[in-house]
């Protein structure tokens, strides 16, 4: 159980094109949703927060603008990333916490490279 | 501001031997805590949640938690080379936004 799936898995796109990424949870609805971002070697650093039907809370120094997340079921999540730049290329990681809440589950993330 | 410490390795053990994964939290009335380990290029994959003081055991794997000395770790015993990865400890934020806050890892590599 606690399976969340990504889509794409990898995509390459040019600068100033729009990303979306979508985070599923299949066999728990997932009251809150989150988004990271890791760049090699590096820690994991949270993105935002999202719970189904209302607005993503982003972390500091985060653009929302720039990253528009969308939670609008209990299943999916979107991170659309917009006007996509060169440095925006990540390791972008989702989880989904559902019954108990803060055990999160980890997509298997989507490797952006903007070129 | 909450803050999880871990050392970020490399910690080197040989095969069959038994790995010692450490954590400490700032934050004294966290309720949960949590191991991950994420191989190389993957996104992290839950290992374990402890709770309450004590040890807590799930196969080769051990969690010890101890709030007074705001210590938790992770013991992996029979180490296997399958078990070479970064092993993230995270403590629970509670509260309403059930955030976690992640320590930066530690690099375990197992000889072969």
């Amino acid at each position: 159980g606690a399976v969340v799936s990504q889509h794409p898995s990898r995509v390459i796109c040019k600068s100033g094109t729009s990303v979306k990424i979508e985070c599923r949870s299949l066999d728990f609805q997932a009251t809150t949703m989150f988004w990271y971002r890791q760049f090699p070697k590096q820690s994991l650093m949270l993105m935002a927060t999202s719970n189904e039907g209302s607005k993503a809370t982003y972390e500091q120094g985060v653009e929302k603008d720039k990253f528009l997340i969308n939670h609008a079921s209990l299943t999916l999540s979107t991170l659309t990333v917009t006007s996509a730049h060169p440095e925006d290329s990540s390791f972008y990681i989702c989880s989904a916490s559902g019954g108990d809440q803060e055990t999160q589950y980890f997509g298997p993330g989507t490797r952006l490279l903007v070129l | 501001q909450k803050e999880v410490e871990q050392n970020s390795g490399p910690l080197s053990v040989p095969e069959g031997a038994i790995a010692s994964l450490n954590c400490t939290y700032s934050d004294r009335v966290s309720q949960s805590f949590f191991w991950y380990r994420q191989y190389s290029g993957k996104s992290p994959e839950l290992i374990m949640s402890i709770y309450s003081n004590g040890d807590k055991e799930d196969g080769r794997f051990t969690a010890q938690l101890n709030k007074a000395s705001q210590y938790v770790s992770l013991l992996i015993r029979d180490s296997q080379p399958s078990d070479s990865a970064t092993y993230l400890c995270a403590e629970g934020g509670g509260g309403s936004n059930y955030k976690l806050t992640f320590g930066k890892g530690t690099l375990l590599t197992v000889n072969p």
